[in-house]
């Protein structure tokens, strides 16, 4: 199993630009989970999807849409990219586990630099 | 509103001594807590969690937590520190209600040989 994967691993964009942040899994996880990682301020929830077909905002869901495409993949886009928006992105699934509770897989995450 | 507090950016510890990371919570309800660790340039790695039952939590890498109810803390700890223990540590705190995960600000450990 490959777990999670992500794709690009690095990305820079022009002010005004957009991309897609691609994420997939296939542990047949229902849930999955984008992140943002800033210096001093850990893993923001960006959105997340509870099972496949449902999505709903986090932490800091401005400037950001997401489509949860089918059970495996979880796709994050910049409409409109703001240097705002540079910082380290982690897609993540989670499973419930015994006893109750979910335990979260992490990707290797995408460095994207907005100039 | 659910909260986690890492108050310590850094801990040193010399290889072989006990280590201490420490973490507060504040949530409405009973917590269901979790530690992570994540290696330069990786994504975080699940350590151990907290639901319900034993307040000691054992988990990866010889690592455990113990789950203070009375001070809300999740402290994780492990009794004899590896330099390959150095890395960044986040404390979550899932709601209960919601699949929303909330996390720490991370406490950067560094063993020293």
């Amino acid at each position: 199993n490959a777990g999670v994967t992500q794709t690009p691993k690095f990305q820079v964009l022009k002010t005004g630009q957009s991309m897609t942040l691609q994420c997939a899994q296939d542990m047949n996880h229902n849930s999955m989970y984008w992140y943002r990682q800033d210096p001093g301020m850990g893993l923001r929830l960006i959105y997340y999807s509870a099972s496949e077909g449902t999505t709903d905002k986090g932490e800091v869901p401005n400037g950001y849409n997401v489509s949860r495409l089918n059970k495996r993949e979880f796709s994050l886009r910049l409409e409109s990219a703001a240097p705002s928006q540079t910082s380290v992105y982690f897609c993540a699934s989670s499973v419930p586990t015994s006893g109750g509770g979910e335990t979260q897989y992490f990707g290797p995450g995408t460095r994207l630099l907005v100039l | 509103a659910q909260s986690v507090a890492q108050p310590e950016d850094q801990v040193n510890v010399a290889e072989g001594n006990p280590l201490t990371v420490k973490c507060t919570y504040s949530v409405s309800g009973n917590p269901y807590l979790f530690w992570y660790v994540q290696y330069p340039n990786r994504g975080l790695q699940f350590l151990l969690k907290y639901i319900t039952g034993d307040n000691l939590v054992k988990g990866s890498y010889g690592f455990e937590a113990e789950f203070n109810k009375s001070q809300t803390s999740f402290h994780l700890k492990k009794p004899s520190a590896l330099v390959s223990d150095s890395a960044l540590y986040f404390c979550a705190v899932r709601d209960i209600q919601a699949y929303k995960y909330i996390f720490g600000t991370g406490t950067r450990l560094k063993v020293l040989a």
